[in-house]
Formats: structure tokens, C-alpha cells, sequence
């Protein structure tokens, strides 16, 4: 079974500033999660990724597998970026159906302040 | 390409009723996930379904909570005899196949907030 730490759990920024939430588990996994979600309660996936880094726009994420350790960066921070980030992972290490048996982080939220 | 919708959005219950909530997943998508979200706590994974079958239904309360996924229609988590402590947002998700690094992730839905009272 996983466990899924993520801090830190609140965060303050000033807009424009370099932006890392971290995400640490426990077990082998075969892709980790990020996940936003809204003020007004809707999730949006991020990213899935298994190796190495993703980039989206401002938005990277790292994961290195060995350390079973994801961080998520957002370039040059804007208000709008606003939110809970989540991370998750399956709670199984193994490929298959139920890979969507997640378990998830608390969420780091973060504010940017204009 | 409409996304994962839900309804309704937002569900009021008293003591003993009960609750039905609705998921329809993107187009294409054969495969859905219900997640709860309770007040100031994490999601947690309640089932996941496929066309006609329950795929993992662990997360899932012993009593009073089923789900399904008929051939035809929406997915459906129902709550029998609602209790205040079923109060949360319940989200639904989508994807076209298993989960993998190779097919992507699922597609979340808007949430439908219920209100127990």
C-alpha cells in the first residue's frame, strides 16, 4: 500500500515568483498524478508521467523514481494560478485495471498574490 | 468533444433519503472512476467501473453504497438511507481505457456537492 506526502501544504507567493511543491510516496509505482484544483472545486489532470520530466506551458514536473520523489514548478507565477495542487499515485505497483485506485496527497495550496 | 459530465451539481437530502448521482464519460470512454472528497479531507477512490462490470469497488462503503455503469446510460453511484457523514463532493472521471503511460490519464468531472441535512 502507498502513502503520498506532499508539502508544503500552504504557500504564499508573490506573482512572477519560482514556484516547487514536492510529493514524496512509498511504494514503486508505474506513473504519479498531479492534479489542480479550482477555488470553485473542479480537478483538472496536470500531468502523468513515470520518468524523467514534463513540461506544460509554465508548468514542469519531475519525477525521480529511484528517490520516489515528484516536484511540480510553475515558471513566473500568476494569480490565476491559484489552486490545490494534488499528487497521486496507485496504490498498486503493478500495471493493470486498477490503476485508477489512487490514492492521493493532501494538496499544497497555493496563493499568488498580485 | 464534451467532457465528463455530472449531475446535479449540487444535491440536497434529508436523514434517510436517497441519493443518486450521475456521471457521463467523454466520448470514447469505456471506463469510470467515482473519487470523494469530504469536507476539509483528500480525495479518496470509492470504484472503478467498466461497461457492465465492477472492476474494483474497494474503496467503496460496505453498506448503502452501490454503483454501476449499465450498457446504455450514465454511471450511477446511488447512497441509500443518507447519513449526515455522506455529506462530501463526489467526483467522477473518465478514460478510454486502463489508465497507462501509454493510453494517459483519466478526465475528472465538474463534482456534485451533496448536502445532507
Amino acid at each position: 500500500k502507498n502513502e503520498v506526502e506532499q508539502s508544503p501544504q500552504n504557500l504564499t507567493a508573490q506573482e512572477g515568483e519560482f514556484i516547487t511543491i514536492n510529493c514524496s510516496y512509498s511504494v514503486g509505482i508505474s506513473a504519479l498524478h498531479w492534479l489542480q484544483q479550482h477555488p470553485g472545486g473542479g480537478i483538472v489532470s496536470l500531468f502523468m508521467l513515470s520518468s524523467g520530466k514534463k513540461k506544460h506551458g509554465r508548468l514542469i514536473a519531475t519525477i525521480n523514481i529511484q528517490e520516489k520523489h515528484s516536484s511540480l514548478h510553475i515558471t513566473a507565477s500568476h494569480p490565476r494560478d491559484s489552486a490545490v495542487y494534488i499528487c497521486a499515485v496507485p496504490r498498486f505497483s503493478w500495471y493493470g485495471g486498477s490503476q485508477g485506485n489512487l490514492i492521493f496527497g493532501k494538496g499544497t495550496k497555493l496563493s499568488v498574490k498580485p | 468533444n464534451a467532457g465528463v459530465m455530472q449531475n446535479p451539481r449540487h444535491l440536497v437530502r434529508r436523514r434517510g433519503q436517497e441519493a443518486r448521482l450521475r456521471c457521463s464519460p467523454m466520448k470514447g470512454h469505456s471506463h469510470v472512476y467515482w473519487y470523494r472528497q469530504l469536507p476539509e479531507e483528500g480525495l479518496k477512490f470509492m470504484v472503478y467501473l467498466q461497461k457492465e462490470n465492477i472492476i474494483d469497488e474497494s474503496g467503496m462503503p460496505k453498506e448503502r453504497f452501490s454503483a454501476e455503469f449499465p450498457k446504455e446510460g450514465p454511471s450511477i453511484l446511488r447512497i441509500q438511507q443518507v447519513v449526515r457523514g455522506d455529506s462530501a463532493a463526489y467526483f467522477c472521471a473518465s478514460s478510454p481505457g486502463v489508465i497507462s503511460r501509454f493510453k494517459g490519464p483519466q478526465y475528472f468531472g465538474p463534482g456534485t456537492r451533496l448536502l445532507v441535512l
